[in-house]
């Protein structure tokens, strides 16, 4: 079974604009991390943030997690059209747990 | 380094007949863990080995799924008796103890027909 929804499904952008995409789950966790994925095959790990953390950076990647709303959003900044694939947020109960994908959201990045 | 790595990278079988997918875990990783991805259900979560633990089994979807790690490195996933519904691209990651990332491995791709 699924943790939670993200949303939009699918987005949309031209190169250089952010994009933004929200995540929320449905029980405690651990940790939350956002993977890509390019062409439905493997996963690639973007960004780990634990459940007493606010806010993490890495490069063009920002991300939230409000865990009172049990939700994350990702941002991308600066779209690239090498951005374009799906991304999916995932919630980890402990270190090295199984995760608990969400529903991913395809980014479309146009030139 | 070299990633984590899975074979065959595409598998169609005959409804009824089992088969075998293969995950070679990076390296000093001593987590492994198998994940199924469908249309219609998404990333579903199947077993976690960790170290010499006993398996976390709790997302495998029928008595017909099986995995087993030898020797703390290679895990082998067999589905028997495969099902039309069992297609779908089969993930393998593994991780650091006490990390949370997990690496993932380019899938098995498995259609039944």
């Amino acid at each position: 079974s699924q943790q939670g929804e993200e949303d939009p499904q699918a987005l949309s952008i031209q190169e250089g604009e952010n994009a933004t995409m929200n995540c929320s789950y449905k029980t405690s966790i651990n940790n939350l991390q956002w993977y890509r994925q390019n062409s439905g095959r493997g996963l690639v790990h973007l960004i780990l943030i634990r459940s007493n953390e606010r806010e993490k950076h890495s490069g063009r990647l920002r991300v939230t997690l409000d865990t009172s709303k049990k939700s994350s959003s990702l941002l991308i900044t600066a779209s690239r059209a090498a951005d374009t694939a799906s991304y999916f947020c995932a919630t980890g109960t402990g270190t090295a747990s199984k995760l608990t994908f969400g529903t991913g959201t395809r980014l479309q990045v146009t030139l | 380094g070299a990633g984590v790595s899975q074979s065959p990278s595409n598998k169609v079988t005959e409804k009824g007949k089992d088969v075998e997918l293969r995950c070679d875990p990076i390296s000093g990783h001593t987590a492994l863990y198998w994940y199924r991805q469908s249309l219609g259900q998404g990333l579903e979560f199947l077993i976690y080995f960790q170290g010499n633990s006993a398996p976390d089994k709790s997302g495998l979807p029928s008595d017909r799924f099986s995995a087993e790690r030898t020797g703390g490195s290679v895990s082998t996933l067999t589905i028997q008796r495969t099902q039309q519904e069992d297609s779908a691209v089969y993930l393998c990651a593994s991780s650091l103890a006490g990390a949370g990332e997990q690496y993932f491995g380019p899938g098995t791709r498995l259609t039944v027909t």
